[in-house]
């Protein structure tokens, strides 16, 4: 069993840029989450897909934005770039909606000059 | 929506000492509360869970406590181990929701 696998791990961008984060999800999971997590705060919620479809979305801008693929994996987008989204994204996978379980992935870490 | 306050942010203790974090929720309706330890460089991992209908759980050296009357929970790290070095983060999901609301973390620092 494969745990949760993101790419790339670091990244570096400029403000304007946009930018495109991967996430394959646990073997047998079919929900993915995106997750920021800014220098010395708690993961902050951004959005879920299941099946493919939104499934939630936190306190994010639709600059940010997603996709999950038939495979259950997962692309986070973010248009525009600003210094404040630097940050580590994490993507946690789980099986189903219902389920509050997630298992996390090691992150993307992001830093916008 | 939920708000989970963690304390303290830093923690120090000596090897063999016993830890405790603690934190407070706000929804009522919350029932679900797990335990994250995230190590430099990776994910948080879930390390210990507790639902509503029960008042403690333990794995081995960890154990968490819950009052629901008083909305808080609690993690205790008994024996401490230099690897248990770590940032622990709590979370709770608001009621009807299966997305967690993280607390700003607890930086434990275990001296040898």
């Amino acid at each position: 069993e494969t745990g949760v696998t993101q790419s790339p791990t670091h990244l570096i961008k400029t403000r304007g840029q946009q930018v495109t984060l991967r996430c394959s999800s646990q073997s047998g999971h079919n929900t993915v989450s995106w997750y920021q997590q800014a220098l010395g705060q708690g993961p902050q919620f951004i959005f879920q897909y299941y099946r493919e479809e939104e499934n939630g979305r936190g306190n994010f801008p639709p600059r940010f934005s997603g996709l999950q693929f038939p495979n259950y994996s997962s692309e986070l987008n973010v248009n525009a770039l600003e210094l404040d989204d630097s940050a580590l994204y994490l993507c946690a996978s789980s099986v189903g909606t219902a389920t509050e379980t997630q298992y996390f992935g090691p992150g993307t870490r992001l830093l916008v000059l | 929506g939920e708000n989970v306050e963690q304390h303290p942010s830093t923690l120090s203790v000596q090897e063999g000492d016993s830890a405790v974090i603690k934190c407070t929720y706000s929804d009522s309706a919350s029932n679900y509360f797990p335990w994250y330890k995230q190590e430099l460089g990776k994910g948080p991992q879930l390390i210990i869970d507790i639902r509503s209908n029960v008042g403690e759980k333990k794995d081995q050296r960890i154990a968490v406590t819950l009052n629901k009357t008083a909305k808080h929970f609690s993690l205790h790290i008994t024996e401490t181990q230099p690897e248990d070095s770590a940032v622990y983060f709590c979370a709770a999901p608001s009621g009807g929701s299966y997305i967690p609301t993280f607390g700003r973390g607890t930086s434990l620092i275990v001296h040898p």
